[in-house]
C-alpha cells in the first residue's frame, strides 16, 4: 500500500532550536518526495523536493532534507527555527508520471519567541 | 505570475444538495489535480486531468466527480452532499513537463454541509 507517516503531529519549539521532522514512505517504484509548508491561512507552498541526484536538498528558508532511501525516509531540518516557521508541514511522495501525491498527515510547529 | 485560482471560496450548502467547485490553474500548466483536506484524514487523492482526461482517482464514491476544459480550468462536483463532505477542497496544478512533478495549490475552497 501507498502510505506516507509523519511522526511528530504536534511539535513546539523555542526560536533557534533545531528542527528535525521524520517522515516515513511506503511507495513501489522510483518516487518523487516532497515537503510542502503551509502558513496559517495560506495556500500550500513546496518547501523542497528530491527527484533524484545528491539525496541531500536544500529548500526555501534555509530548511533541507535527506533522502535515505535504506530507511524510505526523507526528514526535514532546520539549524535554527524562527517564530516565522510556525506552520503545518506536509511530507508528500508521488511516482513517476502521475501527479497523485500521497500525503502524510501533516505535523503542527508551533515556534515560541 | 497569477497562481491556482479557486472559486468559490467559501460555500454553505445542505445535505442533499450538490455542489460544484471551479479552478483556473496556472497559464501554461495542464496537469490539475483536487484534494479533499479535512483534520481527521488529511489531505486525500481525488482527481488527476490531463488535456481533459482524467488520469487518476482517488477512492472516494462516485458522488465526487470532475472535468477539465480544453483551456486547462478544472471543476468538479458534489452530488447528495452529505455532512462528512465538510473540508477544504484544493485543487493544484502542474506543467507536466517537469521533472520534479510540483504541484502548485490554490488556496482552497471551504465547504461546509449543514
Amino acid at each position: 500500500a501507498q502510505s506516507v507517516s509523519q511522526h511528530n503531529h504536534h511539535v513546539i519549539l523555542s526560536e533557534a532550536a533545531s528542527l528535525e521532522l521524520g517522515c516515513n514512505y511506503s511507495y513501489g517504484g522510483t518516487v518523487n518526495l516532497f515537503w510542502y509548508v503551509q502558513y496559517p491561512g495560506q495556500h500550500l507552498q513546496l518547501l523542497l523536493k528530491y527527484f533524484s541526484g545528491d539525496p541531500l536538498v536544500k529548500g526555501i528558508k534555509g530548511f533541507e532534507a535527506e533522502f535515505i532511501k535504506s530507511k524510505f525516509s526523507f526528514n526535514l531540518r532546520k539549524p535554527s527555527v524562527q517564530w516565522s516557521d510556525t506552520a503545518e508541514y506536509f511530507c508528500a511522495v508521488n511516482g513517476i508520471g502521475t501527479y497523485k501525491y500521497i500525503f502524510g498527515t501533516g505535523t503542527r510547529l508551533k515556534v515560541l519567541a | 505570475k497569477a497562481g491556482v485560482t479557486q472559486t468559490p471560496r467559501y460555500l454553505i450548502k445542505t445535505r442533499g444538495q450538490q455542489v460544484t467547485l471551479s479552478c483556473s490553474p496556472i497559464s501554461g500548466h495542464r496537469s490539475v489535480s483536487w484534494y479533499q483536506q479535512t483534520p481527521g484524514q488529511g489531505l486525500q487523492f481525488l482527481f488527476e486531468y490531463f488535456s481533459e482526461t482524467q488520469r487518476n482517482k482517488g477512492n472516494f464514491p462516485g458522488r465526487f466527480s470532475g472535468r477539465q476544459f480544453s483551456n486547462s480550468r478544472s471543476e468538479m462536483n458534489v452530488s447528495t452532499l452529505e455532512l462528512g463532505d465538510s473540508a477544504l477542497y484544493l485543487c493544484a496544478s502542474s506543467r507536466d513537463r517537469d521533472r520534479g512533478r510540483e504541484a502548485f495549490f490554490g488556496q482552497g475552497t471551504r465547504l461546509t454541509v449543514v
